[in-house]
């Protein structure tokens, strides 16, 4: 397995425009997370799936935001109608729940996608 | 959340230990610390994680306060590779707690 992978490493779009993120988790990992991150800030949480359910989205996930993961595998994240404010790199993460109880659940982040908005 | 404070910026010599400091002081019975950090262009990775004991693997040390108001993630030996972004978590223990919430984490430099 080689990690979580990110596809594509770099966007740069047009204000306006649609952008679709794609996040491949580790195979046996049921979980899978949406951060966002701006220059000189920590990850901001934006949701989190277990299997194929959305089960909590942050206050940041506007309705521009949408995220899915319809076969509990793969995950995409698509803003529509970029804002410049958008730019930002775009974290996925993955985990998996069978250490829940000894408190590591540890996440394994991708190298993210770098969206640059015009 | 529970709360974590951090220095914004360490800096240290390469081949010297560095000590990471983390208060916590509003951290419960059930919340979990945890380490993270972030190498320059990449994701974060994971570093090690405590609950109350001192806790050792390949990468760090992690020392716990006997009140587990403050935690202190130690390198043994740095070098030019640990130069990254580190952050404290603190992870609640209790279903649905399954997000990471990240501070501004401690920008450490290292020096040849």
């Amino acid at each position: 397995d080689t990690g979580v992978s990110q596809n594509p490493r770099h966007k740069i779009t047009k204000r306006g425009q649609n952008v679709t993120f794609r996040c491949d988790p580790i195979s046996e990992h049921n979980r899978l997370y949406w951060y966002r991150q701006t220059l000189g800030q920590g990850p901001e949480f934006l949701t989190y799936f277990q299997n194929e359910a959305q089960l909590e989205k942050s206050r940041l996930l506007s309705d521009r935001f949408s995220a899915e993961r319809p076969k509990g595998s793969f995950s995409t994240l698509e803003i529509q109608r970029t804002e410049q404010g958008d730019s930002a790199m775009y974290l996925c993460a993955s985990s998996s729940n069978q250490y829940y109880r000894s408190g590591a659940n540890v996440l394994t982040f991708g190298a993210g996608s770098r969206l640059t908005v015009l | 959340d529970a709360k974590t404070t951090q220095p914004n910026s360490m800096e240290s010599n390469e081949e010297e230990p560095v000590h990471l400091p983390c208060n916590h002081s509003t951290i419960s019975g059930t919340d979990y610390i945890h380490w993270y950090r972030q190498l320059p262009s990449q994701g974060p990775e994971y570093v090690i994680h405590g609950l109350t004991s001192n806790v050792n693997n390949r990468m760090a040390s992690l020392a716990i306060a006997e009140d587990r108001k403050s935690s202190t993630l130690i390198l043994h030996r740095a070098t030019l590779r640990d130069a990254a972004v580190y952050y404290c978590i603190l992870r609640p223990l209790i279903q649905g707690a399954q997000k990471l919430v990240f501070g501004q984490g401690t920008r450490l430099t290292i020096n040849p």
